[in-house]
């Protein structure tokens, strides 16, 4: 069974459209985030999620709306997309937010905006 | 602010020779640093972490990095590289903001030629 699954996993779509990328982890982990890898493959933070409550919010533009129903899961809304989303977007999982615990990453999700 | 430094962004070696992918942190607390691995088109994989329990840390598929505080590295090494290893390698620290967040270097891609 995969820990923290993403869906879907490939998707190309137009400028302006508005889009969501789900995620789910079966880890029983109370801490869940969004990356985002830029086509040099650098990672950064966008999002962290406890217990359903934001706890980091990495200067996101607010066109990124995260919502978290319940603790295993994590969805990411994206309005009015720009050319510049294009990435590949990781979901993630810690057990909590404490420092160094091991963070379980996604498959990923490839956006394309065209 | 706590961060890492990877030189260089390719590493070629032959299958069979010692593997050495170098990582560089700054950091004002006793860190805690990760090696992740991303093959292609995937996620990314947990290879060994550093949580100040050995400064020798052994991970999975034959990998181990050592942490050094007199010289901020926590290279990490293979004494034998195989053509399954090809992959993206990411050194990470876990910044101290009180909340677990990764802050990664900027890769290496490994290449193994037979």
């Amino acid at each position: 069974d995969t820990a923290v699954s993403q869906t879907p996993k490939y998707l190309v779509t137009q400028m302006g459209n508005d889009k969501s990328i789900k995620c789910e982890q079966n880890l029983g982990h109370d801490t869940m985030y969004w990356y985002k890898q830029d086509s040099k493959k650098f990672l950064k933070i966008m999002f962290s999620y406890n217990n359903k409550e934001l706890i980091i919010n990495e200067t996101v533009p607010n066109r990124f709306s995260p919502k978290s129903p319940d603790k295993a899961h994590l969805n990411l809304h994206i309005n009015s997309l720009e050319l510049g989303d294009s990435a590949v977007y990781f979901c993630a999982s810690s057990q909590d937010l404490i420092s160094g615990n091991t963070i379980y990453f996604g498959e990923g999700s490839w956006l394309t905006v065209v | 602010a706590q961060s890492v430094t990877q030189l260089g962004s390719h590493v070629s070696v032959s299958e069979g020779a010692l593997v050495l992918l170098r990582c560089n942190y700054s950091s004002s607390v006793p860190p805690y640093l990760f090696w992740y691995v991303q093959y292609p088109n995937q996620g990314l994989q947990l290879l060994l972490k550093y949580t100040s329990a050995a400064t020798l840390v052994k991970g999975i598929n034959g990998f181990e990095a050592e942490f050094k505080k007199s010289e901020t590295s926590f290279h990490l090494t293979k004494p034998s590289a195989h053509m399954s290893d090809a992959a993206e390698y990411f050194c990470a620290v876990s910044v101290d903001t009180g909340f677990q967040k990764l802050v990664f270097g900027t890769g290496t891609r490994l290449l193994v030629s037979p």
